[in-house]
């Protein structure tokens, strides 16, 4: 089985700190992708890694950046937090080859508060 | 630019009902379309996708939805609801062209009760 997981379930920051949410996948996948999730919002795209230090902006890239040195791994960082910044992050991982089509596996996700 | 609608942000239905979750799509042509469900306390799991093979596709937990290009939509149905079926449903769009860019709706959660 596809398992992606992520650093920690629950984190509590201050505001201005600098915040790095891990993730970690063990299929080997090409690709890997950070989210977030707000109630009536949906997922939306942050970043999204197509390879080893490749990275690519998404919809709302804004206060955050990535980083990717080895495959398995993916770093979301938010280099000083706020408030605005308290959601649910998600991290996923898909392999490449599939375009479009592919599935993309999610880990369980990291509820950040930031105070 | 695609979009997905999900219409009704909460559904509820009784144990042993249809379930029937809306969404519509925006897309000037085609795309990959999928249902990820999301249990409490956990991540995204893939239900079913489309990827214009057939229009009617079946995914896990007796779940399936029809594609229908005339009405741009892709509702997902399950006959008897179960109460273990309770949680959050995401409707996804992709593009055909190529593209890595997964586009969610903003999800409805269902609730079965007894």
């Amino acid at each position: 089985d596809v398992k992606v997981t992520q650093s920690s379930r629950y984190l509590v920051k201050r505001t201005g700190e600098k915040v790095f949410l891990e993730c970690v996948q063990d299929m080997d996948h090409e690709n890997m992708f950070w989210y977030r999730q707000d109630p009536g919002l949906g997922l939306r795209l942050i970043y999204f890694s197509y390879d080893v230090k490749m990275k690519e902006k998404g919809d709302i890239p804004e206060g955050y950046s990535v980083s990717r040195e080895k495959k398995e791994r993916f770093s979301l960082i938010l280099e000083s937090a706020s408030t605005n910044q308290t959601s649910m992050y998600l991290c996923a991982s898909r392999k490449t080859g599939q375009g479009g089509a592919g599935e993309q596996f999610f880990g369980p996700g990291t509820r950040l508060t930031v105070l | 630019a695609q979009s997905v609608t999900q219409l009704g942000s909460h559904v509820s239905v009784s144990e042993g009902a249809l379930v029937l979750l809306r969404c519509n799509y925006s897309s000037s042509v085609p795309p990959y379309l999928f249902w990820y469900v999301q249990y409490p306390n956990q991540g995204l799991q893939l239900l079913l996708k489309y990827t214009s093979a057939a229009t009617l596709v079946k995914g896990i937990n007796g779940f399936e939805a029809e594609f229908k290009k005339s009405e741009t939509s892709f509702h997902l149905t399950k006959p008897s609801a179960h109460m273990s079926d309770a949680a959050e449903y995401f409707c996804a769009v992709s593009p055909t062209g190529g593209g890595n860019k997964l586009t969610f709706g903003t999800g409805t959660q269902l609730k079965v009760e007894l």
